[in-house]
């Protein structure tokens, strides 16, 4: 099966700009989540869909960051305006509802605000 | 909150010789993964743990679980080079039944394995 896709691979941009990154997971897959993982860090989780709905956005920065996963498929992640502690690789991942509900990972998004 | 931490958090060994890396947690939990990276590399799954006394193998890595101790290893048997990676392990809180998996990881631990 296909796995978690995510686009751009890379951005660049300035301090101050809008970006926006892209996630279509494991086909099947209800619940949805995006993690930051910044240089020389484990995944931190910053927001949990399940379907269209979020269950977890608690360490979401919600004055500069904000996602939505319309139609419970697919799900993107917006960063506006960025600062320079943004830099960081953007993880997607997917898991389907079974008893361990192993995530799935993305290849990620390296974002670099210069 | 929930804090998880591994160590060592850098470990450079030789081929051959064996290691342990220690996943310590601060909270309950009977869920825990083993994830390893590549350098530029997303995580790739490697174990899941879920209960108490798991233990898993695959080639040269086994993983346990000791939630009592709130402790899980990964031991590596007779290191060689392809192994050199991050390794994390990720203690899971959610209520999966209903929400899914709720993921806490540690630092990684960076292992270089030498000819």
């Amino acid at each position: 099966e296909a796995g978690v896709a995510q686009s751009p691979r890379y951005k660049i941009i300035e301090k101050r700009q809008s970006v926006a990154f892209w996630c279509n997971p494991i086909s099947g897959h209800a619940t949805l989540y995006w993690y930051q993982q910044i240089l020389g860090q484990g995944p931190k989780l910053l927001i949990q869909f399940q379907n269209n709905g979020v269950v977890d956005d608690s360490q979401l920065p919600k004055d500069r960051f904000s996602a939505e996963r319309l139609k419970g498929v697919d799900s993107t992640l917006k960063i506006q305006p960025a600062k320079l502690e943004d830099s960081a690789v953007y993880l997607c991942a997917s898991s389907f509802f079974q008893i361990y509900n192993e995530q799935f990972f993305g290849p990620g998004t390296r974002l670099t605000v210069l | 909150e929930l804090k998880v931490e591994q160590n060592p958090l850098f470990l450079s060994m030789q081929e051959g010789k064996n290691y342990t890396i220690y996943c310590n947690y601060s909270t309950t939990s009977d869920r825990l993964y083993w994830y390893r990276q590549d350098p530029g590399k997303s995580l790739e799954s490697l174990f899941v743990l879920l209960s108490n006394g798991a233990v898993k193998q695959e080639g040269r890595l086994m993983a346990s679980l000791d939630t009592k101790a709130r402790l899980s290893t990964l031991h590596i048997t007779a290191a060689v080079h392809d192994l050199s990676a991050t390794y994390f392990c990720a203690v899971d809180m959610g209520f999966f039944r209903t929400s899914g998996s709720r993921l806490t990881f540690g630092e990684g631990t960076q292992l270089t394995v030498n000819p």
